[in-house]
């Protein structure tokens, strides 16, 4: 019973370099999404999917892309890393039926630019 | 935009009481609210929805209003537990209709023995 599954649980990374955040839900959910976390910030939406192939910007998407190519899979990526993008990641999946929603979350990622 | 406002401070109480939480937006009219918790380096869990049309929703210690006039929701906890000590996080859904919440800040509640 995986649900929301994020890779990798921790990473350091030097500013400038790229890397992948990876999600993966096995529940054949719709809508995927990425969120930031911060002190006192709360959860901060980064970019959407309501679909295979079709994402959008959420609240802070500068410095950041998805693609959405299966219904499983929606990875973050980011370009080039900056210290303000150290922050704890998570990855959500949601449904809707009859009216009901809800969003599942996976364990978040630490990561740390420096 | 909308703004969804929680309570910053951290709530403080005696085990066997009952927690209220509250949860104030502005700037929209949202089709539902839900609430969520969550735990130190942990993703949130969901706990709860209530609808708009909705006034008050229970699920066992749980119970949730929403009150669409003054665009405010209370969760309060009954029978309060230490193991109720989380950071609970109230959201809406995202103007535009797509079912991918907006969030507030949250509130820690912390039950003390």
């Amino acid at each position: 019973n995986a649900g929301v599954t994020q890779t990798p649980k921790f990473q350091v990374l030097k500013t400038g370099q790229s890397m992948t955040l990876q999600c993966a839900q096995d529940m054949n959910h719709e809508y995927m999404s990425w969120y930031r976390q911060d002190p006192g910030m709360g959860l901060r939406l980064i970019h959407y999917s309501v679909g295979a192939g079709i994402t959008d910007q959420g609240e802070v998407p500068n410095g950041y892309n998805v693609s959405r190519s299966t219904t499983e899979d929606f990875p973050l990526r980011l370009l080039s890393a900056a210290p303000s993008q150290t922050s704890v990641y998570f990855c959500a999946s949601s449904y809707t039926t009859g009216g009901n929603t809800e969003a599942f979350f996976g364990q978040g990622t630490r990561l740390t630019v420096v | 935009s909308q703004k969804i406002e929680q309570n910053s401070e951290a709530l403080n109480i005696q085990e066997g009481k009952t927690a209220t939480l509250t949860c104030n937006y502005t700037n929209y009219s949202p089709a539902y609210l839900q609430w969520y918790r969550q735990d130190p380096g942990r993703g949130p869990v969901f706990l709860l929805l209530i609808r708009e049309n909705e006034k008050e929703k229970r699920k066992e210690r749980l119970k949730v209003t929403f009150d669409t006039t003054l665009k405010q929701s209370l969760f309060h906890i009954t029978a309060s537990q230490p193991a109720d000590s989380a950071t609970y996080l109230c959201a809406l859904d995202r103007a535009g209709g797509s079912y991918i919440p907006t969030f507030g800040r949250g509130t820690s509640l912390i039950v003390h023995p």
